[in-house]
């Protein structure tokens, strides 16, 4: 079962920010919250991932709670290529993987 | 592009055919996967390899066969499979540190396959 939850659909406008939101209350201490986006029939593309601190890098900003319970993804300027679905995964240490849930689609409109 | 090429990017085979997909990674990594992405279904983690050796198998079926010569490529060997086998195959790779900690995982563009 997935670790986390977001909403399944949000709109975005065209040069706007977009934050999507994700919730992960049940992560443990030594757990990463990472995101990665697919765009229509393509694989996954990593995109930012954090512990505890907020994290930026050239595609977005990661916010994380400080009880870290939740997190929001930010793109601050989104445009029409940012159109994907948007999964926020909790990793587990002990292996490799990855649970993944239904994520975000996120339409960005003109 | 994320160093992780995938052929052939679509596959239509009988359930009768024997067929190869085959992953190959240029970022000098050490860790490789096969997930299957079936239509409005999560990701589900397939085979895990791990300096060639194959650390994780969720209980995949026998009819899908992973093979890994070296570190740079990775199979999966196809052989009588189902119509609801039909999904997106994907294949990833990470740096692979052996210890079993989570690393970023790099996708490669998948394969579309389709049972008949």
């Amino acid at each position: 079962d997935a670790k986390t939850t977001q909403p399944p659909s949000m709109d975005c406008a065209e040069g706007r920010a977009a934050n999507l939101p994700c919730n992960h209350s049940t992560i443990s201490g030594n757990e990463y919250v990472y995101w990665y986006r697919q765009i229509h029939s393509q694989g996954p593309q990593y995109i930012i991932h954090g512990l505890k601190n907020n994290e930026t890098n050239e595609m977005a900003s990661l916010i994380i709670t400080e009880d870290r319970k939740s997190s929001t993804l930010i793109l601050p300027h989104a445009t029409l290529r940012d159109t994907a679905v948007y999964y926020c995964i909790v990793s587990m240490d002990s292996n490799y993987q990855l649970i993944w849930g239904a994520g975000t689609k996120l339409i960005i409109k003109p | 592009e994320t160093g992780v090429t995938q052929t052939p990017r679509h596959l239509v085979m009988g359930m009768t055919n024997k067929k190869s997909l085959k992953c190959e990674q240029h970022l000098g990594h050490n860790a490789m996967y096969w997930y299957k992405q079936s239509a409005k279904k999560p990701l589900e983690l397939m085979f895990v390899y791990n300096f060639k050796e194959q650390t994780e198998n969720n209980s995949v079926p026998s009819r899908f066969s992973p093979e890994c010569p070296n570190s740079s490529h990775l199979f999966l060997h196809l052989h009588t499979l189902q119509p609801e086998d039909s999904a997106l195959y994907l294949c990833a790779s990470s740096q692979g540190s052996g210890t079993g900690k989570f690393e970023t995982q790099y996708f490669g563009p998948g394969t579309r396959l389709l049972v008949l």
